[in-house]
């Protein structure tokens, strides 16, 4: 069965401090891997994709890994935010599997001034 | 471009009674997907469109679930009769074809049936 399992669940730190994120998948075979940031009572918006042959894609100071190797995805964001503050959650799809997308749990993450 | 947009953004109902949330995709845009979000289950997804035309409903919970798209720019989500387990989030999201696209969520719609 095809799963995403993100960690943290939850994150404190405070502003201007960095931190990472982390997604680790399952399935198989692989397609694309997407990193969405939802803000409280918004929808997901999507921050970067990665396919295959990419190990590292950056959107300002938000900066994704991949290691399709180890199925293993990171989000990487540099000088935090108050705007940061939010659910990150990581989608992976299927090659050849029309629109079946399995998502993460999500990690909550909290600025603190 | 609006966005996907979705109404109404909160809705209260009692057990029992019908709901009927609402989406307009982006235009333009070829698929439409329903999902459910909820602390426990995260996103799930219930049903999706493509070109107007349910592709696959497997995710839709029991048959008190029902979903139209009577046209390209126009989508419902039917409950009836609604229980209190149907509280959650409902999200709306379109994309154009292809796995590369992004989905494009609107705000959703929050449900509380007591």
């Amino acid at each position: 069965k095809n799963q995403v399992e993100q960690s943290p669940q939850s994150l404190i730190i405070l502003e201007g401090k960095n931190c990472t994120l982390q997604c680790n998948y399952t399935v198989s075979p692989f397609s694309n891997l997407r990193w969405y940031k939802q803000d409280t009572g918004r929808g997901p918006v999507s921050l970067t994709i990665m396919t295959f042959s990419e190990n590292t894609k950056s959107n300002g100071r938000y900066t994704a890994t991949l290691d399709a190797d180890t199925k293993q995805s990171s989000l990487h964001i540099t000088a935090s935010q108050l705007s940061d503050s939010a659910s990150y959650i990581c989608v992976v799809s299927e090659l050849d599997a029309g629109n079946m997308l399995t998502f993460g749990g999500g990690t909550r993450l909290m600025v603190k001034p | 471009d609006a966005g996907v947009i979705q109404s109404p953004r909160h809705e209260v109902t009692e057990m029992g009674q019908e709901v009927t949330l609402r989406c307009k995709p982006i235009s333009g845009h070829d698929y439409l997907f329903w999902y459910r979000q909820t602390m426990m289950r995260g996103l799930e997804l219930l049903i999706y469109f493509n070109n107007n035309v349910p592709i696959d409903d497997s995710g839709m919970p029991e048959d008190r679930f029902s979903a139209k798209m009577p046209n390209a720019s126009f989508s419902t989500l039917k409950i009836q009769p609604s229980e209190p387990r149907d509280s959650a989030v409902y999200f709306c999201a379109s994309s154009l074809q292809g796995r590369r696209s992004p989905l494009h969520f609107g705000n959703g719609t929050r449900l509380t049936v007591t």
